[in-house]
This record gives C-alpha cells, structure tokens and sequence, in this order.
C-alpha cells in the first residue's frame, strides 16, 4: 500500500535557525498536505500543494510529484514552533484516501 | 467555523465490550475519515465515508464498522474491544473528492481495560 516516510525524525534548533523536513511517499500522489501538532493539541492542517511550491508565513512547502518528495521549509524558526510535523499523501484522483508519515519531532530552543 | 467535533475526549472500556465512538461537522464536507493514533506511529487510516459510500482499509476491515447517518455525523464502532484498541481515535472531514484538505477532531483517547 502508499507508504510515507518522513525525515529526520526529530531535530533540535536554536530560536532564529532555519528548519527543512523531508518527506517521501512511495506512490504517487496527487497532493501532499502538512498538518502540526502541539503536545496534547489537535492535527491543524498547515500547508497542502499538488505540486510546486506553496508559501504561508514563515512556511513554504515544496512537493516534486515525479521523485515523489515533498519538504517542509521554517524560516527564523521560534519556540512555539515547537511540536510534531506530520506529512500526509493523497492518492489518485479519484480516491479521497490520504495516508500520513510518522513525523518529525521539532523542539525549538531559546 | 471549520469544527470537527469528537465524543467523548475520553473513553475508557473493558475488554470484550462494544465502544462507539461519536463525530460531527457543520461544514457540509463531502468525506469524513477515522484514523488511529498510537504514540510514536503514523496516524492509521481505518476507514473513510466519501457522501454515502464507505471505504474500510484492508487489514482492519473486520475490526471497524461505521455509520454515517447523514451528511454531518459519523461514528466508528468496535464490537469487543482489545487491549490492542486502546489509542488515540481521529475523525476528520473533507470537502469533495480528491483528498483536499482535511479538518482534525481533538480526538477521543480510548483506553481498554
């Protein structure tokens, strides 16, 4: 079945550093959405690009269907940054089936 | 008001016990999903509802039903609970079809004793 994998699986910054995550799926997919979540918080959708990049704020999300990749871009990354962001793949047009990786766990440092 | 609402928050159920848990939304989205959460692992996609027609993931197909009596509730049962069921529920709605942006519940956090 679709797989998604995400990397790293945790990373550790200062206040002000920029972050990357990655994201990989196995199939293709027609769009690949960020979600963030806070400790004990709900899954809040951030980003969602068929492909190409997208910007929001201090995110751009950039997805290259073809290699089946997808990333994450934080600038001046800052403390409440800080929780777990996961990537999830949606499949083929018609199917509304979308299928999340395990996360990146981002602690943000003052 | 881009609300899904889940109930209960919490559940707590003993094994071998039915447990049905409840979602809602008022946005009018076409496609609600359930997924399970367990810590340090993907949120699991069991089953989703696109308007009237459910689709259940394979490996979990005879663990989970679910209904969807109209176009803003949907619940999931689970008929005899296992120790293996307890985690962390997630419902979520999209609009239309070809997987658009989906809407999270808080969850419902279901412990089987």
């Amino acid at each position: 079945g679709q797989q998604v994998q995400q990397s790293p699986a945790s990373l550790v910054l200062q206040e002000g550093e920029n972050a990357e995550l990655q994201c990989n799926f196995s199939s293709t997919a027609t769009r690949l959405q960020w979600f963030y979540q806070r400790p004990g918080g709900s899954l809040v959708s951030l980003l969602s690009n068929p492909s190409g990049t997208k910007h929001t704020g201090r995110l751009t999300s950039t997805t290259v269907t073809k290699e089946r990749r997808g990333s994450l871009h934080i600038s001046s990354s800052q403390i409440t940054d800080s929780g777990t962001y996961l990537c999830a793949m949606g499949g083929s047009s018609n199917t509304n089936k979308v299928v999340f990786g395990t996360g990146t766990r981002l602690q943000v440092l003052p | 008001d881009t609300t899904v609402k889940q109930n209960p928050r919490y559940k707590l159920a003993r094994v071998g016990k039915p447990v049905n848990l409840i979602c809602s939304q008022t946005m009018n989205h076409d496609t609600m999903y359930w997924y399970q959460k367990k810590p340090n692992q993907a949120p699991k996609l069991l089953l989703f509802y696109y308007d009237k027609i459910l689709n259940r993931e394979a490996d979990t197909f005879e663990k989970f039903q679910s209904s969807r009596p109209n176009n803003s509730f949907c619940s999931l049962y689970i008929g005899s609970a296992g120790l293996e069921y307890s985690a962390m529920y997630l419902c979520a709605s999209s609009r239309g079809q070809g997987a658009n942006t989906l809407y999270f519940g808080a969850g419902t956090r279901l412990s089987v004793l």
